[in-house]
């Protein structure tokens, strides 16, 4: 059964650190990876998509990286800004149409 | 539509009573999910369809939970007899074939049971 982690649980930096942002599963057998953010009280938004053959995505300040061998993915924020403050959660798919498992989340707060 | 759209936004029950949520996936996508995500907790899938084929229902917590399909269009997911242990954000996703296509949520369906 995949099982999938996210550490730290919670992150708090002063606005302009970097971020970075672990997840890690248990079954290599993936088909691809995503990262998302959700706000308080508000649904899901995409922001990275790592397909198996892949090793990185980027998309602005984001970076996220795929290490499937070592059951590894992780997202760099750069430059952090306090509209970064949400809670970041990866998951992913192990075939075609399956159901994506999800890690706990982390959630992070930027300070201003 | 452009996105993933779910309704209501909000909905307060009464426990006993039955409830009904819809979500319209995005045009074209052929699979649809369903997932609840309790107060402070991760995402539990519940159910998903994918076109023609029968549906995964392997995460529904209890008979009381039932989803439909019709084709690859909209989706509602009806609750018998609500909980006060129902109470979650019920979140639908629709996604594309092929590698390419993540998951593309919508806002959720927040139920609360009194």
């Amino acid at each position: 059964k995949q099982e999938v982690t996210q550490i730290p649980a919670a992150l708090s930096v002063p606005e302009g650190e970097n971020l970075v942002l672990n997840c890690s599963f248990t079954d290599s057998a993936i088909y691809n990876l995503q990262w998302f953010r959700q706000d308080p009280g508000k649904g899901l938004t995409s922001l990275l998509l790592i397909q198996s053959s892949q090793r990185e995505q980027t998309s602005g300040r984001l970076n996220a990286s795929l290490d499937k061998s070592s059951g590894r993915s992780t997202l760099y924020i750069a430059a952090s800004q306090p509209g970064d403050s949400a809670t970041y959660l990866c998951a992913v798919i192990k075939a075609a149409g399956n159901k994506l498992t999800f890690g706990g989340g982390t959630r992070v707060l930027v300070k201003p | 539509g452009a996105g993933v759209s779910q309704s209501p936004s909000n909905k307060v029950t009464e426990k006993g009573k039955d409830v009904e949520l819809r979500c319209d996936p995005i045009s074209g996508h052929t699979a649809l999910y369903w997932y609840r995500q309790r107060l402070g907790q991760g995402l539990e899938f519940l159910i998903y369809f994918q076109g023609n084929s029968a549906p995964d229902k392997s995460g529904l917590p209890s008979d009381r939970f039932s989803a439909e399909r019709t084709g690859e269009s909209v989706s509602t997911l009806t609750i018998q007899r609500t909980q006060q242990e129902d109470s979650a954000v019920y979140l639908c996703a629709s996604r594309g074939q092929g590698s390419l296509y993540g998951y593309t949520f919508g806002s959720g369906t927040r139920l609360t049971v009194v």
